[in-house]
């Protein structure tokens, strides 16, 4: 079936740390992987996105790499800082349009 | 900026009252979607729209409907609350055909069903 599984739930990291989620998911077919951040009280804003055509995306300090063989792909965030500390989720997106989050990941970046 | 805005931000409902939650996007969107956000379980599809008296079920539609009378205006309808329907309902919208872009998200509705 169509399913998205997102590791760990919860992360806590010193500033300046590096933090990684992982996403796995169920469609080889997929082709659109996004990922979104949830600040407290806020809804969820996407921050970065990759489509399959590439291996890896970075935008200053978060990127993104993809593994199509294994069906996973992951967020990087280096040099942490404590406003990145809020709700990740990663998304897949399945046939007919259809985007299925991970569960999420609760990230905190201590001082 | 797009703006999705959600009418109520907190509701507290009794078990079998209907209930309305009403989305509202400024950036003339095609595609609507709802949400609902559940700890441990991320967001799950409820029902979506791709266009104007289009709706299309998603992954847990039962309990709920939709409406979309106007391109800008989506809203949802629990027909007769009930307790296991508490939750966070987000609201979010996209552009093209489809779902192929940004999704924008209102900033929820925190429904308590008492």
């Amino acid at each position: 079936g169509e399913n998205v599984e997102q590791h760990p739930s919860t992360l806590s990291v010193q500033e300046g740390d590096s933090a990684v989620i992982k996403c796995t998911y169920s469609d080889s077919a997929s082709n659109y992987f996004p990922w979104y951040k949830q600040e407290l009280g806020k809804g969820p804003q996407l921050i970065i996105d990759i489509r399959s055509n590439v291996g890896e995306k970075k935008d200053q300090r978060i990127a993104v790499t993809l593994n199509k063989t294994a069906k996973h792909f992951s967020l990087h965030i280096t040099e942490t800082q404590p406003e990145d500390s809020a709700v990740y989720f990663c998304a897949a997106m399945f046939q007919g349009g259809k985007l299925i989050f991970g569960q999420g990941t609760e990230l905190s970046v201590k001082p | 900026d797009v703006k999705v805005t959600q009418s109520s931000r907190y509701l507290v409902k009794r078990t079998g009252e209907k209930v309305f939650l009403e989305c509202v996007q400024d950036m003339d969107h095609e595609n609507m979607f709802w949400y609902r956000q559940d700890p441990g379980l991320g967001l799950r599809l409820i029902y979506f729209s791709y266009d104007v008296k289009m709706k299309e079920k998603g992954d847990i539609p039962e309990g709920y409907s939709v409406s979309r009378e106007k391109k800008e205006r989506f809203s949802l309808i629990l027909e007769s609350a009930s307790t296991n329907q508490t939750s966070m309902y987000l609201c979010a919208s996209s552009s093209g055909m489809g779902n192929t872009g940004e999704l924008f998200f209102g900033e929820g509705s925190r429904l308590t069903v008492l």
